[in-house]
């Protein structure tokens, strides 16, 4: 599986767009990039997913570089309820016995401040 | 129901004993996971089915660890002579098969194991 690499922290301003950042230079042309979040005391929530295009939801934006090396998930207006642990996911290919199980890592702590 | 449940919420144990936790994905939901969360970390991935048949058990940490699936459906989770360690919140996912076509995964709210 390709590894991500996500700040361990970052802050935001309440109204202000959260850029969260994830390299994956290791991804492999079938694998996904996924986002999921975790409020907490909560179990992990997804968030949205791409392959090469961006991608936007009612949730975030996701904008993956041409390369696919790097991901950034844009939360615009973020509200002190997007504090979470945000976890950058890389998934394994489809139909691999091996698994297709979510492999979180550290995730990035953001914390929206007023 | 709408969302995967998980039973019981809670559970207090004394170490040595035995431990059942139980899953009941979306229904439809073929694919199922067993994580675990540690206080302050991670998730820690135990066990995936596909159907009733558990293709990757790799991440069980012991053998006093073992899951099964039934029916396609509701999932068990069991831990033998537990430890103190054991003690976290086991989260169990379930998701659409996987095909060509990439699918999220629905959490539960998790059981929070305490082993006194």
């Amino acid at each position: 599986d390709a590894k991500t690499t996500q700040p361990p922290s970052m802050d935001c301003a309440e109204g202000r767009a959260a850029n969260l950042p994830c390299n994956h230079s290791t991804i492999s042309g079938n694998e996904y990039v996924y986002w999921y979040r975790q409020i907490h005391s909560q179990g992990p929530q997804y968030i949205i997913h791409g392959l090469k295009n961006n991608e936007t939801n009612e949730m975030a934006s996701l904008i993956i570089t041409e390369d696919r090396k790097s991901s950034t998930l844009i939360l615009p207006h973020a509200t002190l309820r997007d504090t979470a642990v945000y976890y950058c996911i890389v998934r394994v290919a489809p139909y691999n016995n091996a698994g297709n199980m979510l492999t979180f890592g550290g995730g990035t702590r953001l914390m929206v401040k007023p | 129901g709408a969302g995967v449940s998980q039973s019981p919420s809670n559970k207090v144990t004394e170490k040595g004993k035995d431990v059942e936790l139980r899953c009941d994905p979306i229904s439809g939901h073929t694919a199922l996971y067993w994580y675990r969360q540690s206080l302050g970390q991670g998730l820690e991935f135990l066990i995936y089915f596909q159907g009733n048949s558990a293709p990757d058990k790799s991440g069980l940490p012991s053998d006093r660890f073992s899951a099964e699936r039934t029916g396609g459906s509701v999932s068990t989770l069991t831990i033998q002579r537990t430890q103190q360690e054991d003690s976290a919140v086991y989260l169990c996912a379930s998701s659409l098969a996987d095909s060509f076509m990439n699918t999220e995964a629905f959490f539960g709210q998790g059981t929070r194991l305490t082993v006194v």
